[in-house]
Order: structure tokens, then C-alpha cells, then sequence
């Protein structure tokens, strides 16, 4: 058990709808990272929240897009929806430190068809 | 362009076996290595490597880094049917906690 907590688990939405997806991070973490992992692929990095400000971005167009409140907790929200968005969704929690490990939560599993 | 590849891609072993997995990496800024294992969702942290030839343990897995080579190996013992998952590498670079995932490697452990 990470403290890592995500919802929801599970979520089928149609092709060009909107979706968030949430996080909440465990307690005394200041940054969320939000990972995409299709089936049978490793996590791919979509960006970072630090202290509620973007910190970092992998290669997602910018229907990806995020969130940090000020209690460190994230949204993921994704426009316009295309079947290869469907994946396992995970964001990480960590202090944003160099070197120190990051917790993941149980990911949200997306299905959009 | 940077890359993390993990080999094998799956394996499968019967209990009692001891298993290596490899990663290798080409990543701008490193900053650490780590592992992790993926049940069902959740990745679980293993270890984290920063300095070459220096072996973690953790019970019956351990894990080296070489930067010189630029991987690392993690190694698993005596193996159980609980150790079944998909072993994930990740590098971090540049900014904390950023990580770049290879594609892991399917353990399969048969009693």
C-alpha cells in the first residue's frame, strides 16, 4: 500500500469525449507524474506537477493536460479521445528530489471505444 | 533518441531456478536507475542504483549497475511462484523523478 490512491479504477468512454482522471498523493509528496502504459509496453512519462506548476512534459499532444490543487492531489484530463488512448493510466507520487523513488498508485484502466 | 531495453522479454522458470534479467540504456542526464515489479497495476519499487558496482540486496533479489556499460542486471534466487510479475527498468534523467520505462520482462514462475 502506497498512499497512492486513483479514480476511477476502471472507465469506458467513446471516441472524442472528454475524461479526468485523479490522484492523490501520498502525504508530505509535493509532485504527481502521470505515466501511459498500452498493453504490454512500460510506463510512458506525460508529464510532472511540482508545487502545482507543470514540470516537465514527455511527447503527448496537448489534449494531454493536468492539474496540481494546492493539497499536492492531481487531474489528468485528456480531449478528444482516440481508441490508442486506451491504456492503464498511473501517476507517481514523490518529493520531486533527484535520486529518491517515486510510489505509484493502482492506475486507472481507460477504454475508449 | 533515448532508449531503456530490457531482455528477455519473458521468461519462464520453475521454482528453486535463479533468474538474471538485464537492462541497458542510452539516456542524456542519468540520474539513477531503478526497478520495479508490476503485479497487476501498481508498480512496486525494488531498488534504486546510482553509483557503478555497488550491489543492492533486498531477500533473495539483488541488483548491480554498470555505467560503464550503461546496465544493469537484476537477479532473483531461489525463486517462488509469488515472484511471477513484469520486472520494469526505468532510468531517471534530467529533473527528479522523471523516469524513461523499458518495456520489462515477463517472469513466469511454475511451481
Amino acid at each position: 500500500e502506497t498512499g497512492v490512491t486513483q479514480s476511477p479504477t476502471h472507465l469506458i468512454k467513446t471516441r472524442g469525449q472528454q475524461v479526468t482522471l485523479r490522484c492523490s498523493s501520498q502525504s508530505g509528496h509535493n509532485t504527481v507524474s502521470w505515466y501511459q502504459q498500452a498493453l504490454g509496453q512500460g510506463p510512458q512519462f506525460i508529464f510532472q506537477y511540482y508545487r502545482e506548476e507543470e514540470n516537465g512534459r514527455g511527447n503527448f499532444p496537448p489534449r494531454f493536460s493536468g492539474l496540481q490543487f494546492p493539497n499536492y492531489s492531481s487531474e489528468l484530463n485528456v480531449n478528444a479521445l482516440e481508441l490508442d488512448d486506451s491504456a492503464l493510466y498511473l501517476c507517481a507520487s514523490s518529493l520531486g528530489l533527484p535520486n529518491t523513488e517515486a510510489f505509484f498508485g493502482q492506475g486507472t484502466r481507460l477504454t475508449v471505444v | 533518441e533515448d532508449k531503456v531495453v530490457q531482455s528477455p522479454l519473458s521468461l519462464v522458470v520453475h521454482e528453486g531456478d535463479t533468474v538474471t534479467l538485464n537492462c541497458s540504456y542510452e539516456v542524456t542526464n542519468f540520474r539513477s536507475l531503478l526497478w520495479y515489479k508490476q503485479e497487476k497495476k501498481a508498480p512496486t519499487f525494488l531498488f534504486m542504483l546510482t553509483s557503478s558496482g555497488i550491489e543492492k540486496k533486498s531477500g533473495r533479489l539483488s541488483s548491480i549497475l554498470d555505467k560503464k556499460e550503461l546496465s544493469s542486471i537484476l537477479n532473483i534466487t531461489a525463486t517462488q511462484t509469488g515472484d511471477s510479475a513484469i520486472y520494469l527498468c526505468a532510468v531517471e534523467r534530467g529533473t527528479g523523478n522523471q523516469f524513461y520505462f523499458g518495456t520489462g520482462t515477463s517472469l513466469t514462475v511454475i511451481p
